[in-house]
């Protein structure tokens, strides 16, 4: 069975430095991989995802997060962070695609704190 | 929240109670999914349509039942309501094959 591990399950940064939120997980199969973001009191939102293709992946707000194969890792960074950013953040792989359908495994989460 | 509709917002259940869980979508989307969430956990599949008439279970089916009799509704069934089901409950929407999933806002229930 799939799994995925997010390592940290708190983040601290100050504003202006650099977010790094790690996510491992296992497949045997190549998987489809996604980051997902959650404010308070709200259902989740994209921000990037990867599917076949260029390893480092671009999504909204400034993140992006690459695919390494031999390390099974695909870790969400961000150059610098903004009070905004401050929120949950899940790593994301899908289990087994059944006529077209995500069946999506999700770590635990990070939450993320910005300090001014 | 992308055409996505759930209610309630909030509920609270005695055990043994049962309830429905709606949602609706605007989108006219085939692909539908309902996740719980546990407190400082990920999300966890439940159940899921590819179109209507056509469900299938997730990670975590047990004590819960769904219907697809049209596009828009995939309402979640809790039968008898134990306080292992406490927990906020998603519904998402996707386009077509390989989409991205959009979420609801949520439904949160605590079972006492």
């Amino acid at each position: 069975a799939q799994s995925v591990t997010q390592l940290g399950s708190h983040v601290s940064v100050s504003e202006g430095a650099l977010v790094l939120l790690r996510c491992n997980y296992s497949s045997s199969v190549p998987p489809y991989l996604f980051w997902y973001v959650q404010y308070p009191n709200q259902g989740l939102q994209l921000l990037l995802k990867y599917t076949t293709g260029a390893t480092l992946v671009k999504g909204i707000n400034g993140f992006e997060a690459e695919f390494k194969k031999s390390e099974t890792s695909f870790h969400l960074t961000k150059p610098s962070a903004h009070m905004s950013d401050a929120a949950e953040y899940f790593c994301a792989v899908d289990h087994a695609q059944i006529q077209g359908a995500q069946k999506l495994v999700f770590g635990q989460g990070t939450r993320l704190t910005i300090n001014p | 929240n992308a055409g996505v509709t759930q209610t309630p917002k909030f509920r609270i259940l005695k055990i043994g109670q049962s309830m429905t869980l709606q949602c609706t979508q605007d989108m006219n989307h085939n692909y539908m999914y309902w996740y719980r969430q546990d407190p400082g956990m990920g999300l966890k599949l439940i159940y899921y349509s590819v179109g209507a008439g056509i469900t299938d279970k997730g990670e975590v089916p047990n004590g819960y039942n769904v219907s697809r009799s049209t596009t828009e509704d995939f309402p979640l069934r809790l039968e008898l309501a134990a306080p292992s089901q406490t927990s906020v409950y998603f519904c998402a929407i996707q386009q077509g094959p390989y989409n991205e999933q959009f979420f609801g806002p949520g439904t949160r229930l605590t079972v006492l």
